[in-house]
């Protein structure tokens, strides 16, 4: 079994500020994880994901993740919020089950980008 | 080069109704999905399939039926709908499933809004 949880419902920054999303996992398998990210009334759109090369990830828009297994931690961050970065966050873990497939969600952290 | 395409939009049902969802891919990918998205809340698998005429049930598969006659389209259906499925449904597509190390990026599609009244 697997499972993701979002330390934070909603993170607000002032435009400038670093940004830190939290995320802590659990697997019965050496997972890969992802964060994606979705704007108001979009799909979801990858920001970076780790399958057990660099334990550190670079992404999208200036956005990285460290994967820390002794701490079952995939954080977020940002050096420099920008308004456009307003979104849901989602962390998202991967692994193997029989057959499957599947992703496994955590429940979404708000970002709050103000001026 | 469209991705990932959901029609409708927006619906709205009322209890009893049925309906399909269409998600169509032109990226070729083998693999498809259907999550729903309720308010506050992650995605959630409803129905996955590997290939065409291959289908597998989801964590929330009860009420929904799904079909893949082609690699491009991944219908969901709704038979009698029920106010319960009011959710965000979300198609997405991959070229290779989401196993541990094997990390392969869904894309998705834009969503489906229905309300069940």
């Amino acid at each position: 079994a697997q499972s993701v949880t979002q330390l934070d419902s909603h993170v607000s920054v002032s435009e400038g500020t670093p940004v830190l999303l939290r995320c802590n996992y659990s697997s019965s398998y050496s997972p890969s994880l992802f964060w994606y990210v979705q704007h108001p009334n979009k799909g979801l759109q990858l920001l970076l994901k780790y399958t057990s090369a660099a334990t550190l990830v670079k992404g999208i828009n200036g956005f990285e993740a460290e994967f820390k297994k002794s701490e079952t931690s995939f954080h977020l961050t940002k050096p420099s919020a920008h308004m456009s970065d307003a979104a849901e966050y989602f962390c998202v873990v991967s692994g193997a089950s029989g057959s499957a497939r599947q992703l496994t969600f955590g429940s979404g952290t708000q970002l709050t980008v103000l001026p | 080069n469209a991705g990932v395409t959901q029609t409708p939009k927006f619906r709205i049902l009322k209890i009893g109704q049925s309906m399909t969802l269409q998600c169509t891919q032109d990226m070729n990918h083998n693999y498809m999905y259907w999550y729903r998205q309720d308010p506050g809340m992650g995605l959630k698998l409803i129905y996955y399939s590997v290939g065409a005429g291959i289908t597998d049930k989801g964590e929330v598969p009860n009420g929904y039926n799904v079909s893949r006659s082609t690699t491009e389209d991944f219908p969901l259906r709704l038979e009698l709908a029920a106010p319960s499925q009011t959710s965000v449904y979300f198609c997405a597509s991959s070229s290779a499933p989401a196993l541990a190390g094997v990390a392969d990026t869904q894309y998705f599609g834009p969503g489906t809004r229905l309300t069940v009244l």
